[in-house]
């Protein structure tokens, strides 16, 4: 089975500033994807990114960024410029892209992000 | 341009009572989840359905129970509600096949308290 591990329960950040936030993950299969998703105070769900592990060039969307490392099961998120509105619960999720329930998330524990003024 | 909704925000319930907590996507998808969040450990899923009247077990589906009569329906059972039940329930339901980078739609999630 795979896991997720986030080992940092709480980050936080100057507004304006990049922060970091880490994610590991073990699964023996080669073909998978990696999310990160946010989840604000208002509890909905919103995907920030998404890596299919394939593809060897790290995905960016804008002041989001990862940090891909296959091989050593590493799947980290930069958040450049921070600002306020970053501030909420960011969770890490693995998908397996085999059998009928190729479709369910794996999650890690979260990591709660503060964006200071 | 809501997608997936659950039927309550906020429900408190008894010890013992049986509760259903219901979600309803408008997208046509064949997949819908239901996880459970609970501080320090993330999201873990209950149970999900890949079609009508088909369910799988997920990581966590001691004390509930599913239905999914209607594609677009998908509730989750607690026979009989228990105090360490008392979380954040979150339905979630992808588009397209199995095996594809698509995002998850979720609902806005139930807190469900058990006293």
């Amino acid at each position: 089975a795979q896991t997720v591990t986030q080992s940092q329960p709480e980050m936080s950040v100057q507004e304006a500033e990049t922060v970091t936030l880490s994610c590991t993950y073990d699964t023996s299969e080669s073909d998978y994807y990696l999310f990160w998703y946010k989840q604000p105070p208002s509890r909905q769900m919103i995907l920030v990114i998404r890596q299919e592990a394939y593809k060897q060039q790290n995905a960016t969307e804008n002041r989001f960024s990862v940090n891909f490392q296959k091989a050593a099961k590493s799947f980290s998120l930069k958040i450049s410029d921070s600002q306020l509105g970053d501030a909420a619960m960011y969770f890490c999720a693995y998908r397996t892209r085999q059998g009928t329930s190729g479709s369910r998330l794996t999650f890690g524990e979260g990591t709660q992000l503060t964006v200071n003024p | 341009d809501v997608k997936v909704t659950q039927s309550s925000r906020y429900l408190v319930k008894r010890t013992g009572e049986k509760v259903f907590l219901e979600c309803v996507q408008d997208m046509d998808h064949e997949n819908m989840f239901w996880y459970r969040q609970d501080p320090g450990l993330g999201l873990r899923l209950i149970y999900f359905s890949y079609d009508v009247k088909m369910k799988e077990k997920g990581d966590i589906p001691e004390g509930y129970s599913v239905s999914r009569e209607k594609k677009e329906r998908f509730s989750l059972i607690l026979e009989s509600a228990s105090t360490n039940q008392t979380s954040m329930y979150l339905c979630a339901s992808p588009p397209g096949l199995a095996g594809k980078a698509d995002t998850q739609y979720f609902g806005p999630g139930t807190r469900l308290t058990v006293l």
